[in-house]
Order: C-alpha cells, then structure tokens, then sequence
C-alpha cells in the first residue's frame, strides 16, 4: 500500500538553529499538508500545499516556516531559527482529492528543541 | 471555540466488552468526518469517512456512524490490538482538518 515517508523520524536540534523535515508524499497525490502534535495534545494543522503553491496556513506557520517542494517528489519543511516551543511530532500527509477526503499521513518526525 | 470535542478522554475495556467513543462537532457547513487510530510515537491512520447524516462505515470490529451533531465510533468485542487513541477530525470543505484530543482506547486480555 502506498506511503508517505518521512525523514528523519528524530532529529534534535539547538535552538536558533535551522531545520528541514523532509516527506515524500503519495506519487499521485495533488495537495500536501504538513500538521504538527505537541506532546499530549492535538493534531494541529500548519500550512496545506497545491499545485506549487500554499493554499492555506494556519497563525502558527509564521516567518520562521516555509515549505517548499524542490523536485516534484519531495516536500519540506523549513524552520528558519528554532525554538524551544517548537519541540514536537510533525506529520506530512497527501491526498489526490481536496480536504473532503481522508488524508495519508507520514510517520512523523519528532523534532526536540535544546 | 473547540471545532470537536471527544470523550471519554480514556476508555479501558475489558477484551469483548463492546463500547462506544463520542465525537460531537460545531462547526458549520459539514463536509467531511474522519476518524483516524493513532497508536504510540506514529502518525494517524486513516479509518472512515462520513458525509453526510445517516451514513455508517464498518471496518472489522469498528462501526462509524454520524449524526447533525455528532459520530459515534462502536467498537464490538475489541482484542487487546485495538488498544491505541481514536482520533476525529472535521473538515467545512477548507484546506485543513480540525481535530479533537483524542480518545486513548485501552483493552485489558
């Protein structure tokens, strides 16, 4: 059954310091999102990606995100200059429709911030 | 204001003892209701989709059903493999998901 993989699984980080999460979404997938879960609480949603663009992005995904999709198959995350209360599980997921239908998620990345 | 809400918060069954798991939902303009199982340190894994009132999905030992207000997700004599948080989300057609903290589903052998 097709994934969406994701990369690293852990990756701790010094704070200030830049990230990228890298996912690599479902082949014939259209639209892209990336979520993020602080530890014991809900799944948030950050930015949703179509057609090489952002479509939507939540007050979270300020200057410091950006997202990018360099080569038609992966898709990243970047944080500029971390911080502490960045720590916490980032989920990429895709879907070949729009949001009325279920998204594959990734297995996360659990970003820690030192 | 909470787009969902889900309870209990925690549920620990007994191996087939059958339950139910609460998701009631606010926002307007429905157009999509998940439910995902998350288990531990992994992303969530899609389960259903429900659209509309009425509608019912069934998977195994898992039954989806949805009303105006809310879904309920019915679990008939679970196996200790069923032990994971349930999670629902709620999308009015936009570009995310709204999803509830989840229900941590445990069952006892």
């Amino acid at each position: 059954e097709p994934e969406v993989t994701q990369t690293p699984s852990h990756q701790v980080t010094q704070m200030g310091q830049e990230v990228i999460l890298r996912c690599v979404p479902i082949s014939n997938h259209l639209y892209f999102y990336w979520y993020r879960q602080i530890l014991g609480q809900k799944v948030e949603f950050l930015v949703s990606f179509y057609n090489n663009e952002i479509s939507e992005k939540s007050e979270i995904f300020d200057d410091q995100f950006s997202v990018e999709r360099p080569d038609g198959s992966n898709f990243t995350l970047k944080i500029r200059s971390t911080k502490l209360e960045d720590s916490a599980m980032y989920f990429c997921a895709s879907v070949m429709g729009g949001s009325n239908y279920g998204y594959t998620f990734g297995s996360g990345t659990r970003l820690t911030v030192v | 204001e909470d787009q969902v809400t889900q309870s209990p918060e925690a549920l620990r069954l007994q191996e087939g003892e059958s339950s139910s798991l609460n998701c009631s939902y606010t926002v307007s303009g429905l157009r999509g209701l998940f439910w995902y199982r998350q288990d531990p340190g992994k992303g969530p894994e899609f389960l259903f989709t429900l659209y509309s009132a009425g509608e019912e999905k069934e998977k195994e030992r898992l039954k989806a059903t949805l009303t105006k207000k809310e879904s309920f997700l019915h679990i008939t004599a679970p196996k200790p493999e069923d032990s994971a948080t349930y999670l629902c989300a709620v999308t009015d057609g936009g570009n995310q998901f709204y999803f509830g903290t989840g229900t941590s589903l445990t069952v006892i052998p």
